[in-house]
């Protein structure tokens, strides 16, 4: 257990439904990404927090991907409007507060758009 | 552009042995290299971190190396256990003003020990 937790582990939906993630990072970190796996890929990075502010964001994330880290303690991450290449595994991670070099994972959020 | 290279076919080998996994990279200045390990489902769990004047690190029976001029770090795990079937996946990160330090992940190799 990283102390990092994602909510909910599993989740399926009909294309076009929205879904929302929720993460949980270690509660002294101030840092806070997300990344996308996909099977037989490594992650991809989607967004990244430094304690409420959004500072950077990749061309994965389209408009109908927002995520948000309100008094910069949880994240949420959601899409709207799913589409089935949004299936994957949605990774949350909360980086060492002293160093920022190591990173710990949480159990990733798996989304299956039907 | 950027790339970073694992090799896509899976690594088999006997227990006891030593296995070895590759990562190379092109267009990058990192300035330090991680390990991970990652088991199906699950999400990945730091292992090592090795800086870019770094030669060589250990940490019990795992060895990272880093050559910054052959752009490649060698991941070597010595003794091997069937425990240590998983996927190993290589991340660089570049200097960064601000301090996001954004790693950037290899797509992994698998591992699989042999008992």
């Amino acid at each position: 257990d990283t102390g990092v937790s994602q909510d909910p582990r599993h989740k399926i939906t009909k294309r076009g439904q929205n879904v929302t993630f929720r993460c949980d990072p270690i509660s002294e970190h101030n840092r806070l990404y997300w990344y996308r796996q996909t099977l037989g890929q490594g992650p991809e990075f989607l967004t990244y927090f430094q304690n409420e502010a959004q500072l950077e964001k990749s061309r994965l994330l389209s408009d109908r991907f927002s995520a948000e880290r309100p008094k910069g303690s949880f994240s949420t991450l959601e899409i709207q409007r799913t589409e089935q290449g949004d299936s994957a595994m949605y990774l949350c991670a909360s980086p060492d507060a002293r160093t920022g070099n190591t990173i710990y994972f949480g159990e990733g959020s798996w989304l299956t758009v039907v | 552009s950027q790339k970073i290279e694992q090799n896509s076919e899976a690594l088999n080998i006997q227990e006891g042995k030593t296995a070895t996994l590759t990562c190379n990279y092109t267009n990058y200045s990192p300035a330090y290299l991680q390990w991970y390990r990652q088991d199906p489902g699950r999400g990945p769990v730091f292992l090592l971190l090795i800086r870019e004047n770094e030669k060589e690190k250990r940490k019990e029976r795992l060895k990272v190396t880093f050559d910054t001029t052959l752009k490649q770090s060698l991941f070597h795990i010595t003794a091997s256990q069937p425990a240590d079937s998983a996927t190993y996946l290589c991340a660089l990160t570049p200097y960064a003003s601000g301090g996001s330090y954004i790693p950037t992940f290899g797509r992994g190799t698998s591992l699989i020990v042999h008992p």
